[in-house]
C-alpha cells in the first residue's frame, strides 16, 4: 500500500516570514491537492494539479505559491506569514479517474 | 460551487444505528456525493461515495434521495472507533475534480 507523508507534522514561524510545506505521495497518483483547515470551519482548496508542472488555483489561494516539480511531490509556500494565524494545512492525492482521495495526516502551522 | 449542510453535532451510544443526514439543494447533475471522516490529529479518512444510488460498504450505508438533494448515511453497531467528524462533500465534476467541504458532523459515542 501506499502512503502519503507530509512535512513537518507542526511549523511555527514568525509574522512576515515565508514558509514552505512539503507533501509526498508514493501512489503514482496524478492529481494533487492542499486544503486548509481552520477550527469549526471545512476544509478550503487552496491549491491543485492535475499533473507534473501543472499549478491551479482554488478558492484561497492569495497569499499562498505552490510548486509540482515531480509527480510525486506537492509544495505549498505560505509567502508571508500573518500573526496569530492558525491552521491545519492537509494535502491529498487521487488517481486520474480514480474515485478514492487519499489525505495526508496535516500540518499544524502557529504564527507568533 | 454547490454547499452541503450538515448538522453540528449528534450523539449516539454503542451498538445503535446512526443516520447523519446532509443536505445539497443546489446539486449539479454530474455532482458526485463523497463521505468522509475525520478523527483529531489526522486527515479525513474515506467512507463512500455515490452520484444516484444507494451505495453500501464495509463502512456503512449511504442513502442518496430521489431528487438528489439530501443523502444520509446510516452507520450499523456503531463503536466508540466510529466518533469523529463525518464531512458530507460534492465532487466537483470540472478541472481536477475538487472535493468542495461543508464544516461537518461532529459524532460523540458513548459507552
Amino acid at each position: 500500500g501506499g502512503i502519503i507523508t507530509q512535512t513537518p507534522k507542526f511549523l511555527i514561524g514568525q509574522e512576515g516570514q515565508k514558509l514552505t510545506l512539503k507533501c509526498q505521495q508514493n501512489f503514482n497518483h496524478d492529481t494533487m491537492y492542499w486544503y486548509r483547515q481552520d477550527s469549526g470551519k471545512g476544509l478550503r482548496l487552496i491549491y491543485y494539479s492535475i499533473t507534473e508542472n501543472d499549478l491551479q488555483k482554488g478558492d484561497l489561494s492569495e497569499g499562498y505559491d505552490a510548486s509540482r516539480e515531480k509527480k510525486s511531490s506537492f509544495s505549498l509556500t505560505v509567502t508571508s506569514a500573518q500573526k496569530n494565524e492558525m491552521a491545519v494545512f492537509l494535502c491529498a492525492s487521487r488517481t486520474g479517474g480514480g474515485s478514492d482521495y487519499t489525505f495526508g495526516s496535516g500540518t499544524r502551522l502557529l504564527v507568533i | 460551487d454547490a454547499k452541503t449542510t450538515q448538522p453540528d453535532s449528534m450523539e449516539s451510544t454503542e451498538g445503535e444505528t446512526v443516520h447523519l443526514p446532509c443536505s445539497h439543494a443546489t446539486i449539479s447533475g454530474n455532482e458526485y456525493i463523497y463521505w468522509y471522516r475525520q478523527v483529531p490529529l489526522q486527515g479525513p479518512e474515506y467512507v463512500t461515495h455515490g452520484l444516484q444510488q444507494n451505495t453500501t460498504n464495509s463502512m456503512a450505508f449511504l442513502a442518496i434521495a430521489s431528487d438528489r438533494k439530501s443523502s444520509t448515511l446510516i452507520l450499523t453497531h456503531v463503536s466508540l472507533r466510529d466518533a469523529a467528524v463525518y464531512h458530507c462533500i460534492l465532487r466537483d465534476g470540472g478541472s481536477g475534480n475538487k472535493l468542495i467541504f461543508g464544516t461537518g458532523t461532529l459524532l460523540s459515542v458513548k459507552p
